[in-house]
């Protein structure tokens, strides 16, 4: 139990496209999702967190207009990178909660290596 | 502010032999401590966490882990090391809501026949 599926696991996009990642819980019910992301050689950096059917909350620094999170269903969240750049290439991997059940832990997506030329 | 710290960004070690992969954090509440482990082109997967309780934690495929407040500490070890557990670890300490979580740098363990 506790699979979360994200996909694409690799994109490589022209620079000023929007590339959108989705990230599924497959066999649970997830309240809430985090969008991650990894630099190379760097630490894994919360970017958001959405609840589904509200607002995404954004970490200080993380432009909202740039990175589109949607989380319209129990199961989806997206994250769209709206004109993007070569400084947005990165691994960006989502987690997702079932809330308070903590026998889960936090459950990860495969992560998704953008590129963007 | 919560951060961690894991020393090494690469570890090798022979099969058979003690796994040791640091982590030290900080944090300004009692913290709850996670090791991840990645496997190449996988998602990351729990090994173990502490929230509270008893300080020495054991995970899956024989790892454990010890929090010792004083030192600030939450080291990964596993008294032999098997080829299977080459990977890239990751420790991460959450604050006490769960919301929030810090990672590491990450260690790649490289295991040798």
């Amino acid at each position: 139990g506790a699979v979360v599926s994200q996909h694409p696991s690799r994109v490589i996009c022209k620079s000023g496209t929007s590339v959108k990642i989705e990230c599924r819980s497959l066999d649970f019910q997830a309240t809430t999702m985090f969008w991650y992301r990894q630099f190379p050689k760097q630490s894994l950096m919360l970017m958001a967190t959405s609840n589904e059917g509200s607002k995404a909350t954004y970490e200080q620094g993380v432009e909202k207009d740039k990175f589109l999170i949607n989380h319209a269903s129990l199961t989806l969240s997206t994250l769209t990178v709206t004109s993007a750049h070569p400084e947005d290439s990165s691994f960006y991997i989502c987690s997702a909660s079932p809330g308070w059940n903590f026998d889960y832990g936090y459950t990860f997506g495969s992560g998704t290596r953008l590129t963007v030329v | 502010a919560q951060s961690v710290t894991q020393l090494g960004s690469h570890v090798s070690v022979s099969e058979g032999a003690l796994v040791l992969l640091r982590c030290n954090y900080s944090s300004s509440v009692p913290p709850y401590l996670f090791w991840y482990v990645q496997y190449p082109n996988q998602g990351l997967q729990l090994l173990l966490k502490y929230t509270t309780g008893a300080t020495l934690v054991k995970g899956i495929n024989g790892f454990e882990a010890e929090f010792k407040k004083s030192e600030t500490s939450f080291h990964l070890t596993k008294p032999s090391a098997h080829m299977s557990d080459a990977a890239e670890y990751f420790c991460a300490v959450s604050e006490n809501n769960f919301n929030k979580f810090y990672f590491g740098s990450g260690t790649k363990l490289n295991v040798k026949p």
